[in-house]
This record gives C-alpha cells, sequence and structure tokens, in this order.
C-alpha cells in the first residue's frame, strides 16, 4: 500500500527567509503524481504544486517549488521569501496514475507558522 | 465560479444521534469525494462519486456511514448513529476529471 510521510509536525520560519518541508512516500508504481496542499486557517484546502512522476523537471510556482527526487521516493517543498500568509497546514499528498481518478493519500501534515 | 461548499461547518453532537453533512461540488465536476481527517492522523480517503455512481467506496469506515448524490449534484453523508471515534473534519473535493482537485473548507464534527 503507498504511504505518505512528513516528519515534521509544526515548522516556524522568519518572513522573507526560506524554508523547506519534507516528505518522503513508498510506492511500487512508476506512474503517479504528487501534490502539495496548503490550508490555512478555518480556510478551504488549495492546491500549491503538482508534480508528475515521469516528468524529471522539478516544478515551480512562484516562491513554491519541489525538490522530486524519484529514486529516493522524496518530495520536499522549498517556499522563499516566506510571507505571513503563508501560514497553514501543508500537506504532501499522492495519487496513482491513470484509468479514472484515483484518490489522494496524503501525509500527517506539517503545521509551518510564519513570523514577522 | 463558486467553490465547493460544505455544511455546516461545525456540528456538535451526543453519541448515537445522527448527523447528515452536504457537500455542494463546483457545478459541471461530475467527480466527488469525501475525505475525513481524524485529529493527528492523515486525511483518508472515505469515497468517491462520478455523477451520481459510487466509483469507489473502499475508504467508508463501516456502515454507519451513508454516502448519496442525487441527480449526480450536490452530496450529502449521513452518519448513524454517531460514535465517538468519528469525530474529525470531513473535506469534499470534486474534479472536472483532469486531477484538478477543488477542496471545501470542511466540516468539524464533534461527537460527545
Amino acid at each position: 500500500a503507498q504511504t505518505v510521510t512528513q516528519s515534521q509536525p509544526e515548522m516556524s520560519v522568519q518572513e522573507a527567509e526560506t524554508v523547506t518541508l519534507s516528505c518522503t512516500y513508498d510506492t511500487s508504481e512508476n506512474n503517479y503524481y504528487l501534490f502539495w496542499y496548503k490550508q490555512p486557517p478555518s480556510r478551504q484546502m488549495i492546491l500549491v504544486i503538482r508534480q508528475e512522476a515521469y516528468k524529471q523537471q522539478n516544478a515551480t510556482e512562484n516562491r513554491f517549488s519541489v525538490n522530486f527526487q524519484k529514486a529516493a521516493k522524496s518530495f520536499s517543498l522549498k517556499i522563499s521569501d516566506s510571507q505571513l500568509g503563508d501560514t497553514a497546514m501543508y500537506f504532501c499528498a499522492f495519487m496513482n496514475y491513470g484509468g479514472s481518478q484515483g484518490n489522494l493519500i496524503f501525509g500527517k501534515g506539517t503545521k509551518l507558522s510564519v513570523k514577522p | 465560479e463558486a467553490g465547493v461548499t460544505q455544511f455546516p461547518s461545525h456540528s456538535v453532537i451526543e453519541k448515537g444521534q445522527t448527523v447528515t453533512l452536504r457537500c455542494d461540488p463546483i457545478s459541471g465536476h461530475d467527480n466527488l469525494y469525501w475525505y475525513r481527517r481524524v485529529m493527528g492522523k492523515e486525511i483518508k480517503f472515505l469515497l468517491h462519486f462520478v455523477k451520481e455512481s459510487k466509483q469507489d467506496e473502499s475508504g467508508m469506515p463501516n456502515n454507519r456511514f451513508l454516502a448519496e448524490r442525487t441527480g449526480g449534484t450536490y452530496s450529502t453523508l449521513k452518519v448513524q448513529p454517531a460514535e465517538l471515534e468519528d469525530s474529525g473534519v470531513y473535506f469534499c473535493a470534486s474534479s472536472p476529471g483532469d486531477n484538478g482537485y477543488t477542496f471545501g473548507s470542511g466540516t468539524r464534527l464533534t461527537v460527545v
């Protein structure tokens, strides 16, 4: 069975600094998707970034980038120039590729606090 | 475009009572998902609708949980009778089918 592990329950970072959230996963599949979702306090969960496993190039969305290491089954999220609005729970998630849409497998989440 | 709407946002019920959670997906999204996060644990998949049909309900914990999606529009998730371990945040998500999920804000259920 696929599993997703986020080893950092909580992290904090000073505004404008860079922080990296770790995520590892376990699967025997070769084709899959990986995601980082963000849930601000009392608000809905939104997609931060997505990576297709067949793509070697790391995905980037503005201040957010990933370090995808397929062989190591690692998918860390780097947030550059942290802003107060980045304070949220961050969830790493995995989805099998192919056919009809599958379901997401989530990690336990990392609570990130950005301090002024 | 309206997002995924869930209500109530919070519900506190006594053990043994019944609660019904509702999810209104984005209009036109055939795929609708229910997930649950129990405090301190992972968000777990419950089930997946494609239109009004249950595509995958492998994550439903037991027969106290009943999900419906009449007419392929909104969905309800009923818990009857509720137990203490059912407490958690219930998320709904919808998708048009391109792996682009949109989540609702969740319903926080507390069973006392």
